[in-house]
């Protein structure tokens, strides 16, 4: 059962564009919500992270939107460029699970020029 | 230059064989992680140690063990109990298993079956 439910799977997106992944989840215990970026061969490394008390977190390019009522929260990724080209993982954390992580299925973007 | 180094980048097993991934970090971080990656599934977590001498299972630990003997070091043993061993490692850490601590992870190891 995958508690964090990741879609699209896949996402091309044309350069200048605006990608976007959702994420979706059950557990009202979630409440720490980091997304991950995996190039091919590599590790994943966090990106950017938001929790429920804000809507909204904005780090350039990158910005995390939460709906709490809903259980959602999205990716999304102004100015799309080809070097944004990876495999992106939204995860979440339960306030009774130490600093365990809980993974959605990944979504592979591929941003063409 | 800190970081985690896993090694060796690529594995191979023959069926019946026990074979151990080396999972090394100098950020002098108390909590490791290792996690299974398939293709579609995400990351799912198989054991974690919050310090040393100290490890727990994860959602698939059957066929796995690991040990934490150093704080630096934590190696992960894929047993011949572990049907389907062909995936993609991962190792992390964070400075303590406490609350939104973020994980750092290595490049990974691939794991297939001759």
């Amino acid at each position: 059962q995958q508690q964090v439910k990741q879609s699209p799977q896949s996402l091309i997106v044309q350069k200048g564009g605006i990608s976007i992944i959702n994420c979706a989840y059950e557990n009202t215990a979630f409440d720490y919500f980091p997304w991950y970026q995996q190039f091919p061969g590599k590790g994943p490394a966090l990106l950017i992270a938001i929790r429920p008390d804000v809507s909204e977190k904005k780090e350039g390019r990158f910005t995390i939107s939460f709906n709490k009522s809903a259980k959602q929260f999205s990716l999304h990724i102004m100015d799309s460029q080809p070097g944004d080209s990876a495999t992106y993982f939204c995860a979440a954390r339960a306030n009774n699970a130490g600093n365990m992580l809980t993974f959605g299925g990944g979504t592979r973007l591929m941003v063409k020029p | 230059d800190g970081g985690i180094t896993q090694s060796p980048k690529y594995l191979f097993r023959k069926e019946g064989q026990n074979v151990t991934l080396s999972c090394e970090q100098n950020l002098n971080h108390d909590a490791m992680y290792w996690y299974r990656q398939d293709p579609g599934q995400g990351l799912r977590l198989i054991y974690y140690s919050q310090i040393v001498n100290d490890f727990q299972k994860g959602d698939i630990a059957e066929g796995y063990s690991v040990s934490r003997e150093k704080k630096e070091s934590f190696p992960l043993t894929v047993t011949s109990a572990q049907k389907n061993p062909t995936a993609f490692y991962l190792c992390a850490s964070s400075i303590s298993h406490s609350p939104g601590q973020p994980q750092h992870f290595g490049d990974g190891t691939r794991l297939s079956i001759l």
